[in-house]
């Protein structure tokens, strides 16, 4: 079992739709949880980032952590076009190391 | 990507020829990684270094070997490429000593594309 599950898609949804993203993790001792966008042939690039449990809110981003489920999701509100790319979890105890999920596609359709 | 730069972006190599590939930064920061990702297996650590001439191995070193000699530059070194490592290779870079949780964050190059006939 990898130590952080991510469901690889693709996803498909309408411009202005609602987007759910989401990883399982099997280490409770995970503190730090990120997400990255990869958009196509570039770097994954820092989307957001969170400590512990609880919700963080950035923009139309809407990062959210349940450590007693080991599960976090990304909520992306009002989609657009300029969204479609790979969003990858990751998260760490706190130091160097970042475990990642493996990626979820999404393409948001005009 | 500002402060990170790998080179080449592209790069077509024969089977059994040594490809190196470059990372550079300009950050200052004391780790350094190199992953290669490829479709349904996501990102996969290859080596990583924590320090200059201070490097270790990911979950996917065999074949590649890396070197550090300065804190600005992490080279990785296919010894006899085989068309396995075709893939698409990024370096990234951190400093989990800084302060906060932003400072775990990993910031990635904009990869080399590597194919392997």
């Amino acid at each position: 079992q990898k130590e952080v599950e991510q469901d690889p898609g693709p996803l498909s949804v309408p411009e202005g739709a609602i987007v759910s993203l989401n990883c399982t993790y099997s280490n409770s001792a995970f503190q730090y949880f990120m997400w990255y966008r990869q958009y196509s042939r570039k770097g994954p690039e820092l989307l957001m980032y969170t400590y512990s449990s609880g919700n963080k809110e950035d923009g139309r981003f809407t990062a959210q952590v349940d450590k007693s489920s080991k599960y976090i999701s990304l909520f992306i509100r009002d989609s657009q076009p300029s969204d479609s790319a790979t969003y990858l979890c990751a998260m760490t105890l706190n130091d160097y190391k970042l475990s990642f999920g493996a990626g979820t596609t999404v393409t948001v359709r005009a | 990507d500002a402060g990170i730069t790998q080179s080449p972006r592209h790069k077509v190599t024969e089977t059994g020829t040594p490809v190196t590939l470059r990372c550079h930064q300009t950050e200052n920061h004391r780790y350094m990684y190199w992953y290669r990702q490829d479709p349904g297996h996501g990102l996969r650590l290859i080596h990583y270094s924590y320090g200059v001439k201070d490097t270790d191995k990911g979950e996917v070193s065999d074949g590649y070997s890396v070197s550090r000699s300065k804190t600005e530059d992490f080279l990785l070194t296919l010894e006899s490429a085989t068309s396995s490592q075709t893939s698409v290779y990024f370096c990234a870079i951190s400093d989990p000593t800084g302060q906060g949780a932003l400072s775990l964050g990993y910031t990635f190059g904009s990869g080399t594309r590597l194919t392997v006939v």
